[in-house]
């Protein structure tokens, strides 16, 4: 079936460093693919997303390119700051049979930045 | 626009109370979700809606139950509370399907404890 794989958690990185938090997924068709962000206490909120091979979506110095090849969608930041502190989810949807426009999640990844 | 509204946003039961999850949104989504998180896991889809009047089951259904009358509101129902139901519970609201790339918006969740 469909899934989601991200890399575990958690991460500490320093102020300015350089972030990769990898996800690859399996599906069939051709999914959407989302990066959400949830802050301490918070619900999620979309970060970046993208619909179709070779898309890169970009948000708040975020970026994660679409690689069918690789069935891959690698969130990255060139400088992360510490209100970048959250736990990460990537996340596809798609065409397939049952839940209209579910969104099917990895597990999370939680990234705190030390100052 | 005040987006996904949920109540309560902690709650205590005792194990075989029952209790009404809310949920309801301002930006006309023809489609709602209830999603549960449990520690270290990514969500999981409960139930979803189309539309008014439309319910269908996610991948974890059992003992809750859903309804929806209107489209703003889109309650979540727990009629016999165990301790495997002791989450966080996110309701979210979507446009159209996920697979257009459409966000969905979240909520900000309701964490339920089961004694």
């Amino acid at each position: 079936g469909n899934s989601v794989t991200q890399m575990e958690g958690p991460v500490t990185l320093s102020e300015e460093a350089f972030l990769t938090i990898n996800c690859t997924y399996t599906a069939t068709g051709y999914p959407s693919l989302f990066w959400y962000v949830q802050y301490p206490g918070e619900g999620l909120q979309l970060l970046l997303k993208a619909t179709k091979a070779d898309d890169k979506g970009s948000n708040k110095g975020f970026e994660a390119t679409y690689r069918k090849e690789t069935t891959s969608f690698h969130l990255e930041k060139g400088s992360v700051q510490v209100s970048d502190s959250a736990v990460y989810f990537c996340a596809l949807s798609g065409d397939y049979g049952g839940s209209q426009g579910n969104l099917i999640f990895g597990k999370g990844t939680k990234l705190s930045v030390k100052p | 626009n005040a987006g996904v509204t949920q109540t309560p946003k902690f709650r205590i039961l005792k194990i075989g109370q029952s209790m009404t999850l809310q949920c309801t949104q301002d930006m006309n989504h023809n489609y709602m979700y209830w999603y549960r998180q449990d520690p270290g896991m990514g969500l999981k889809l409960i139930y979803y809606s189309v539309g008014a009047g439309i319910t269908d089951k996610g991948e974890v259904p059992n003992g809750y139950n859903v309804s929806r009358s209107t489209t703003e509101d889109f309650p979540l129902r727990l009629e016999l509370a165990a301790p495997s139901q002791t989450s966080v519970y996110f309701c979210a609201s979507s446009y159209r399907v996920g697979s257009l790339g459409n966000e969905q918006f979240f909520g900000p969740g309701t964490r339920l404890t089961v004694l």
